[in-house]
């Protein structure tokens, strides 16, 4: 495929588990971020990375949220101990390159996470 | 800190009439701009970007949208709507770290 894919599209969960999302960024792409889109919040930031490691992890709003890269390629979003406000749609892009490049960000279709 | 801010939450048009829909950003130093938009049950896809250069930019499907730097504006317009413009549109900011800072959002429903 030649776009962002996330996987799964859709996930509920009850409050307290711990949940995966995955995202395969476009193959070649060096940049990877974590998006977020609530009705409360809006499109936030989550976090970003160059190769497998993230320089930015700014966006992430509480310990119980983490991401890693592997082999530059695909991302694995953990929300520990869900908890209600957790509920939103989680979005992954790519871009060939960061850093201040002019590089456009190509979003995946998301995750809607629902917390029970 | 960098913030976006639309105005507008809320448009309706009927096809034909012109649309420009505003964006004010915050922050102190070079910015990239972007609006994007996400068609119904569609994911988010980039409309145009401003990076340097001509601050009148085109984009996709007619749009076009100027940077004024003394207004710290990029607003968004289109001569004339189709109803297939029908979307959710958002304005963008980054900054060095290339992270992307959206606006809330602007719904935009075009009547026939």
């Amino acid at each position: 495929g030649a776009g962002v894919s996330q996987s799964p599209s859709n996930k509920v969960t009850e409050k307290g588990k711990d949940v995966e999302l995955r995202c395969d960024p476009i193959s070649g792409h060096t940049a990877l971020y974590w998006y977020r889109q609530s009705l409360g919040q809006g499109l936030e930031f989550l976090i970003y990375f160059q190769g497998n490691s993230a320089p930015d992890k700014s966006g992430l709003p509480s310990d119980r949220f983490s991401a890693e890269r592997t082999g530059g390629s695909v991302s694995t979003l953990t929300i520990q101990r869900t908890q209600q406000e957790d509920s939103a749609v989680y979005l992954c892009a790519s871009s060939l390159a960061a850093g201040g490049s002019s590089y456009e960000q190509y979003f995946g279709p998301g995750t809607r996470l629902t917390v029970t | 800190a960098q913030s976006v801010s639309q105005h507008n939450h809320h448009v309706i048009l009927s096809e034909a009439a012109s649309l420009e829909l505003g964006c004010n950003y915050s922050y102190g130093g070079t910015v990239n701009l972007f609006w994007y938009v996400q068609y119904p049950g569609q994911h988010l896809q980039l409309l145009l970007k401003y990076f340097s250069g001509d601050p009148l930019v085109k984009g996709i499907k007619g749009f076009e949208a100027e940077f004024i730097k003394s207004k710290f504006s990029f607003n968004l317009r289109k001569p004339s709507v189709q109803w297939s413009d029908t979307a959710e549109y958002f304005c963008a900011v980054s900054g060095f770290t290339d992270k992307l800072i959206f606006g809330t959002g602007t719904r935009l429903q075009v009547f026939p």
